[in-house]
């Protein structure tokens, strides 16, 4: 089974504070996203990389940067989070090209106070 | 604009009566279209997919969902529900020449009543 681990289920952090969330997947997929999930709002998304040292910056990437120095994780960085970041994080990841299944990790409930 | 809308945030229903949500979206390029769930305190995952030949697709738990291109629609089915049906379900879209990103709706939470 197609395994995707994130760091912590739930994270409480200080505005202003740099967070980084982590994503480590087990399958060889090369693909990784990150999104963000709001009541009301669905998933929305923030960056995804189709292999190593790649990023590519989907809906919403104001706030966030991403890293992917290995092809199993990929990380998203809150530079200087704000109360606006609170929310539900969802990591991904999928194999190869084409419109193949997306994988998702049980996410981290990061709150901004 | 290419999007997903699913209309009804919450559809609550008793056990053992059948249950449609529905999903539409707008797209000027084909699509690739998937339902994903999410039961309470989990993390998404698939429900069921179309990706091309019979426009019905069925999940291994009942659910089933057609896909109707006139209407821009892909309506998720169940004849006859479970309380352990109760979940939160995403209706989301791969549009053709935007790599495999998918395009999420807001979500209908199906409640099972007793």
């Amino acid at each position: 089974d197609v395994k995707v681990t994130q760091s912590s289920r739930y994270l409480v952090k200080r505005t202003g504070e740099k967070v980084f969330l982590e994503c480590v997947q087990d399958m060889d997929h090369e693909n990784m996203f990150w999104y963000r999930q709001d009541p009301g709002l669905g998933l929305r998304l923030i960056y995804f990389s189709y292999d190593v040292k790649m990023k590519e910056k989907g809906d919403i990437p104001e706030g966030y940067s991403v890293s992917r120095e290995k092809k199993e994780r990929f990380s998203l960085i809150l530079e200087s989070a704000s109360t606006n970041q609170t929310s539900m994080y969802l990591c991904a990841s999928s194999p190869g090209q084409g419109p193949n299944t997306q994988y998702f990790g049980p996410g981290t409930r990061l709150t901004v106070l | 604009a290419q999007s997903v809308t699913q209309l009804d945030s919450q559809v609550p229903v008793f056990e053992e009566a059948p249950v449609e949500l529905r999903c539409n979206y707008s797209s000027s390029v084909s699509v690739y279209l998937f339902w994903y769930v999410q039961y309470p305190n989990q993390g998404l995952q698939l429900l069921l997919k179309y990706l091309s030949g019979s426009t019905l697709v069925e999940s291994i738990n009942g659910f089933e969902a057609e896909f109707n291109k006139s209407q821009t629609s892909f309506h998720l089915r169940k004849p006859s529900v479970h309380i352990s049906d109760t979940a939160e379900y995403f209706c989301a879209v791969i549009f053709t020449g935007g790599g495999n990103k998918l395009t999420f709706g807001t979500g209908t939470q199906l409640k099972v009543e007793l």
